[in-house]
């Protein structure tokens, strides 16, 4: 899975399957989170955020899931399908309004 | 509908010139953010803005500059462009001031120096 400053993993689904992207954050001080999806030659996408008082949240599709004591962030992409297809990445706030990045992971979802 | 845009898309200069990358946002938000987005890296931070004539500098800054005169624009300026700084370059902004806010990006800037 994903790391924030690794350098990118990939995965391949088969459409209709479930999709579980990792990212894995450093800072236990962190307690704000969101996921973007990117496609090529386009910006970040908001997909779905999460606040450390929750460990799951749900959206249309997707959930992500929060382990504090591990320091682990999940996103889960339910009957994936082709337009899904891109490069997913985690963001962690630490303070005010500035995030650190992971570098993604990138979803090839197979017809 | 409201929206963050860039210009030019595409941009190729030769080292030592100066270079503007333009970003306009019509949702009135407060924040405004400059990345560079590079292989290897996730987004780092070159300069923000917390609002008018408010301007710091991020993780990257150096080489770079920002002014913000209005709530809509934050230019991003490159004073004399240097080779390390092709890449591909994202502006984003935000609503709340001290508030933890989802950053809503730009389509990108692609700059290629020679």
């Amino acid at each position: 899975g994903e790391s924030v400053g690794l350098h990118l993993p990939t995965l391949s689904v088969q459409e209709g399957d479930n999709s579980i992207i990792n990212c894995a954050y450093s800072n236990s001080a962190s307690d704000y989170f969101i996921w973007y999806k990117q496609e090529s030659g386009k910006g970040p996408q908001f997909i779905i955020d999460i606040r450390s008082n929750m460990d799951k949240r749900q959206g249309q599709r997707v959930t992500v899931l929060l382990n504090k004591t591990v320091k682990h962030l999940s996103l889960q992409i339910a009957a994936t399908q082709p337009g899904d297809s891109a490069v997913y990445f985690c963001a962690e706030n630490i303070e005010g309004n500035q995030f650190y990045f992971g570098t993604g992971t990138s979803l090839t979802v197979i017809p | 509908d409201a929206e963050i845009t860039q210009s030019p898309r595409h941009k190729i200069t030769e080292t030592g010139r100066q270079v503007t990358l333009a970003c306009h946002q019509t949702w009135n938000h407060n924040n405004m953010f400059w990345y560079r987005q590079d292989l290897g890296h996730g987004l780092r931070l070159i300069h923000y803005s917390y609002g008018v004539h408010d301007t710091n500098k991020g993780e990257v800054s150096d080489g770079y500059s920002v002014s913000r005169s209005n709530t809509e624009d934050l230019p991003l300026t490159l004073e004399s462009a240097a080779s390390s700084q092709t890449s591909v370059y994202f502006c984003a902004s935000s609503e709340l001031l001290a508030g933890k806010d989802t950053q809503y990006f730009g389509p990108g800037t692609r700059l290629t120096v020679l």
